[in-house]
């Protein structure tokens, strides 16, 4: 199985800020890596596929780079609604598999 | 537009067998290239792939829970079941009904999820 391994787990930050999450793949993945937003209570939604490819709707504060077994999600000038937990997930090969996720705070 | 909703009980008995049901809504089950399945959330924890079948009745399961679990596709109303046996207090969760897109990897839409205890 790949593991994906997410860093910061929690990450303090204000509004305005610049946020960097990182995803480490335990194998190489190429760039087939999705990145999801989760608000408390909610499911979670798609935000950027294919490692760079950002989701139809999706703010464009949003960005996401690398590929091969490192990866990153960039927030820019954060806003209060991106107070979330984020979650990587490789769609390399089965079993699919997610990053244990950063909590943005 | 595509939507899925999950149902069934919020509560089961430990050594029972945990029955969900996904409905499927705005396209065809039978759509090539989507699998559909489930992803489930314990209690303050992060995510974990359950597992996802097609409508020809190809599966994908997490070796983790593959003893236990059943995912079948039922073209004929739309919907999607999931059946995970001997059940214990480590299996309470959100369970997701979540629609897999293989050609670009990615999980969307989901449903709202359907909380699951375990207890007796």
């Amino acid at each position: 199985d790949i593991q994906m391994t997410q860093s910061p787990s929690f990450v303090s930050a204000s509004v305005g800020d610049r946020v960097t999450i990182t995803c480490r793949a335990s194998q190489g993945i190429g760039t087939w890596l999705a990145w999801y937003q989760q608000r408390p209570g909610k499911a979670p939604d798609l935000l950027i596929y294919v490692a760079s490819s950002l989701q139809s709707g999706v703010p464009s504060r949003f960005s996401g780079s690398g590929s091969g077994t490192d990866f990153t999600l960039t927030i820019t000038n954060l806003q209060p609604e991106d107070f979330a937990t984020y979650y990587c997930q490789q769609s390399s090969s089965w079993p699919l598999t997610f990053g244990g996720g950063t909590k943005v705070e | 537009q595509l939507q899925v909703q999950e149902s069934g009980p919020g509560l089961v008995k430990p050594s029972e067998t945990l029955s969900l049901s996904c409905t499927v809504a705005g396209a065809s089950i039978s759509s090539s290239n989507q699998y559909w399945g489930w992803v489930r959330q314990p209690p303050g924890k992060g995510l974990e792939w359950i597992g996802s079948a097609d409508y020809g009745g190809t599966t994908y399961y997490n070796p983790s829970l593959k003893s236990r679990l059943t995912i079948s596709v039922d073209t004929s109303s739309n919907q999607v079941s999931l059946k995970l046996s001997s059940v214990t207090a480590a299996d309470t969760a959100v369970y997701y009904c979540a629609t897999y897109h293989a050609v670009y990897g990615w999980f969307d839409p989901w449903g709202q999820g359907i909380l699951v205890t375990v207890s007796s």
